[in-house]
């Protein structure tokens, strides 16, 4: 069965800053990788998708994530955070591109000015 | 890019009513849509698949004479919650896939039973 884990369910960055949300995974077969976006009361938006090719994917809104196999892991970083990126991030892991999506449990990221 | 909405986006009802929520795929044909559930300050759970002219195949501890799914045709799939009770109460988001690795996601439903 495969699974996600997000480290830290709140990180606050000042804006400006660094911004690391931390996924690893768990999976029987080669991951498909995804993270989401969630703004109040909305659905999801997708920012960035991991699907065998490069390593490093590069998304919407300047994010981008690094597949390290050896470490299980998909963190999602940003080189400057800006307010507007304050929201709820979710990572997910599917089988195969068109099964169910198993999500973490989501990280809310606030954005201190 | 690939828009599915969801209508309702909110919706009140009463404790043993019957409510429907419509999930729609705008620009492209969906061959596939999920349902989940998301609780507040929780993650999506997944409750069913659906595949347009089957029936849809629910996750363990989801009742599928409560939570009936419809995938009548490859834009449309419906969510009803029958004899809904405000445990029901959560907020209701679908997706929609065409082709492998794409998933798109509704805006949500907010379903409040009082």
């Amino acid at each position: 069965a495969q699974s996600v884990t997000q480290l830290g369910s709140h990180v606050s960055v000042s804006e400006g800053a660094l911004v690391l949300l931390r996924c690893n995974y768990s999976s029987s077969v080669p991951p498909y990788l995804f993270w989401y976006v969630q703004y109040p009361n909305q659905g999801l938006q997708l920012l960035l998708k991991y699907t065998s090719a490069a390593t490093l994917v590069k998304g919407i809104n300047g994010f981008e994530a690094e597949f390290k196999k050896s470490e299980t892991s998909f963190h999602l970083t940003k080189p400057s955070a800006h307010m507007s990126d304050a929201a709820e991030y979710f990572c997910a892991v599917s089988e195969s591109g068109n099964t169910p999506l198993v999500f973490g449990k989501g990280t809310r990221l606030s954005v201190i000015a | 890019g690939a828009v599915v909405s969801q209508h309702p986006s909110w919706v009140i009802c009463k404790s043993g009513t019957s409510v429907k929520i419509e999930c729609r795929s705008l620009d492209f044909q969906a061959t596939t849509m999920f349902w989940y559930r998301q609780f507040p300050k929780q993650s999506l759970m997944l409750m069913a698949t659906s595949n347009e002219g089957s029936k849809a195949t629910y996750e363990q501890g989801v009742e599928k004479d409560k939570f009936l799914i419809n995938h009548a045709s490859l834009t449309l799939s419906t969510l009803t919650v029958t004899s809904a009770h405000p445990e029901d109460s959560s907020f209701y988001i679908c997706s929609a896939s065409e082709r492998i690795y794409e998933q798109y996601f509704g805006p949500g439903t907010r379903l409040t039973v009082t």
